[in-house]
């Protein structure tokens, strides 16, 4: 079974500076695809980044950026010069490249200090 | 704006009651799925429907059931609401051959 674990209920930053959210999983599978996703108080998940396992490359958007390894089945996002606006749940999510199921994490609450 | 939307915003209902609850996707996206999120939680794998057939089901009992429809609108139907019903339900559609999948805002139940 594929499991998502964020390890870090709530994670604080000082605008501008950088934090890095944690996600591990597990698979027995070896070509998937891991996502990033936003939810602001909103309520509107949005899509922050995507990695696909056969890529050794991390996936870079703008501020956002992942720790992509795949023997240690860790899947870490990088927030740059992080703005107020990035105050969020973030999700990890997990998806077999076959299957049609999205396997996400428990969520890290952000907090940005102005 | 990820152009998914669902309707309503927020419900309450009474346990043993039925609840329907719309979803509109993304024009061309044939893939919808239907999440429940839990307070403090995660979304949930409900069920995902390809095409207006169901081709994979979470961990969820038969009383949750779907349609969707050829318009890419889609509805999820619950009977016999409970109490641990109350939750966040999300929709999120894809295109066909896209990995990715964009979620509607939700709607919020609760059951009293």
């Amino acid at each position: 079974a594929q499991t998502v674990t964020q390890s870090q209920p709530e994670m604080s930053v000082q605008e501008a500076e950088t934090v890095t959210l944690s996600c591990t999983y597990d698979t027995s599978e070896s070509d998937y695809y891991l996502f990033w996703y936003k939810q602001p108080p909103s309520r509107q998940m949005i899509l922050v980044i995507r990695q696909e396992a056969y890529k050794q490359q991390n996936a870079t958007e703008n501020r956002f950026s992942v720790n992509f390894q795949k023997a240690a089945k860790s899947f870490s996002l990088k927030i740059s010069d992080s703005q107020l606006g990035d105050a969020a749940m973030y999700f990890c999510a997990y998806r077999r490249n076959t299957g049609n199921q999205f396997y996400f994490g428990t969520g890290t609450s952000l907090t940005v200090i102005p | 704006e990820t152009g998914v939307t669902q309707s309503p915003t927020h419900l309450i209902k009474t346990r043993g009651q039925q609840v329907t609850l719309r979803c509109s996707s993304q024009s061309g996206h044939n893939t919808v799925s239907w999440y429940q999120q839990a307070l403090g939680q995660g979304p949930q794998f409900i069920f995902q429907y390809y095409r207006e057939e169901e081709n994979g089901r979470g961990n969820f009992p038969p009383r949750f059931s779907g349609l969707q429809f050829p318009n890419y609108s889609s509805e999820l139907n619950v009977n016999a609401l409970e109490l641990d019903d109350s939750a966040l339900y999300l929709c999120a559609s894809r295109g066909q051959n896209q990995e990715t999948q964009y979620f509607g805002p939700g709607t919020r139940l609760l059951v009293l």
